[in-house]
This record gives structure tokens, sequence and C-alpha cells, in this order.
């Protein structure tokens, strides 16, 4: 079963609108921990955003935030006033026991103008 | 700010010669990590560190190995290359068991 799924392969916005890029999850554990990261087309990966699993408040990190529903097992990216800098893979990622990371499969996001 | 170096950034190889894939980092994280990227998947782990001397297996071990004789550098070596093993390598590092990683610019293996 997919620990993590992303799927929306694809996603299109223009230019200063707000996007949801979506994330479930499946984990039994109690304690774990919810990455994005970005991936532009130069191929690194960029830390976005954390959310630990007994974190009370939605993380936010400047025009991103993550949308955590504990109960619905989701972790959804939001970023706002998109900009075109914004077209890039998105990875959502979940932690396992310590340092070990379970990826999906990411979204790709366009920005148009 | 260096951050993770991996080298080479390119490699090409026929099947069945070996090699290691190089990764440093100079933030004195003790959490080192391997993974693969590979068209239309996500990142897999290879092997991870969580100090010198002490290494483990992740999702997908098998055809590599590694070794952390310092907090430094965390190599990853081919040892038999296959072209199964053509893909991209991320090494990211940790300067906690929980806290996000820090990844290198990747490596991209074409094996023939």
């Amino acid at each position: 079963a997919q620990k993590i799924t992303q799927t929306q392969p694809g996603m299109f916005v223009q230019e200063k609108e707000a996007v949801t890029l979506d994330c479930t999850y499946d984990t039994s554990d109690p304690s774990y921990g919810l990455f994005w990261y970005k991936q532009p087309s130069s191929g690194e990966m960029i830390f976005l955003i954390y959310q630990g699993s007994y974190d009370q408040q939605n993380a936010t990190e400047g025009r991103y935030s993550l949308n955590f529903q504990k109960a619905r097992k989701s972790a959804n990216l939001v970023i706002s006033a998109s900009q075109l800098g914004d077209s890039a893979m998105y990875f959502c990622a979940m932690r396992e026991g310590f340092q070990k990371l379970v990826f999906g499969t990411g979204t790709r996001l366009l920005v148009s103008p | 700010n260096a951050g993770v170096t991996q080298t080479p950034k390119f490699q090409v190889l026929k099947t069945g010669q070996s090699m290691t894939l190089q990764c440093a980092q100079d933030m004195n994280h003790e959490y080192m990590s391997w993974y693969r990227q590979d068209p239309g998947m996500g990142l897999r782990l290879i092997h991870y560190s969580v100090g010198a001397g002490i290494t483990d297996q992740g999702e997908v071990p098998n055809g590599y190995n590694v070794s952390r004789s310092t907090t430094e550098d965390f190599p990853l070596r081919l040892l038999s290359a296959a072209p199964s093993q053509t893909s991209v390598y991320f090494c990211a590092s940790s300067s906690s068991l929980v806290g996000e990683l820090f990844f290198g610019e990747g490596s991209r293996l074409t094996v023939l």
C-alpha cells in the first residue's frame, strides 16, 4: 500500500492565484513528520515546510502553509500568490522512524503568467 | 556555503563496472542518507547512517554498499553496476533525528 499518495500528476495555476497540492499518508505510528520539498527543473531538492504529528497548529513558511488534517491523514500544501518561479515538481514525504523519508510520486506545478 | 556536496554530477558506466559516489557535508550533521530517484517515482532510501561507524539499510539497498568513517563523508559504492541502477542519486544530511533533510544537488548515473 502506498504510504504517501499524491493524486495530482500535474496542476496549473495563474500567477498570483493560490494553489493547493494534495497529499494523503498512511501510518499507524503516532509519531511522524510530514515534509514538502520542491524540485525545480535544475534538479535540486529544496525543503519547503515541515509538520510534526503532535503539532497543534498548521505549519507556515512565508507563502507556504500546510493544511494538516490528522483524522483524514492529509497534509496538503497551499501556495499563496503563486509566482512563475514556483513552477516545479513538488514532493510530499513522511518520516518513518528516524531520518527515513518515504516520498510520494510528486505533482508538477505550472504557473502561467 | 557548501552544505552537502556530491561528486561526480554525471557518470556513465558499463555493466559490471564499479564506482563510488562521493558525499561530503560541512554542517557537522550526524545523520546522512542516500536516495535514488527514478522517473515517475519519488525518492527511495538506499542506505542511511546515524553517525560515524553506524550504517543501516533503507528500502532499496541491493547492489550498494556504504561506510561512514567520518562525520563528514558518506560514500555510496556500486560494486557491479547494472542497467537497473541508472538513476539520479541524492545524498542528504540532517542535524537531528526528526528534522529536515538537506540534499545535495544529485548525481546522474547511467549504466549501459
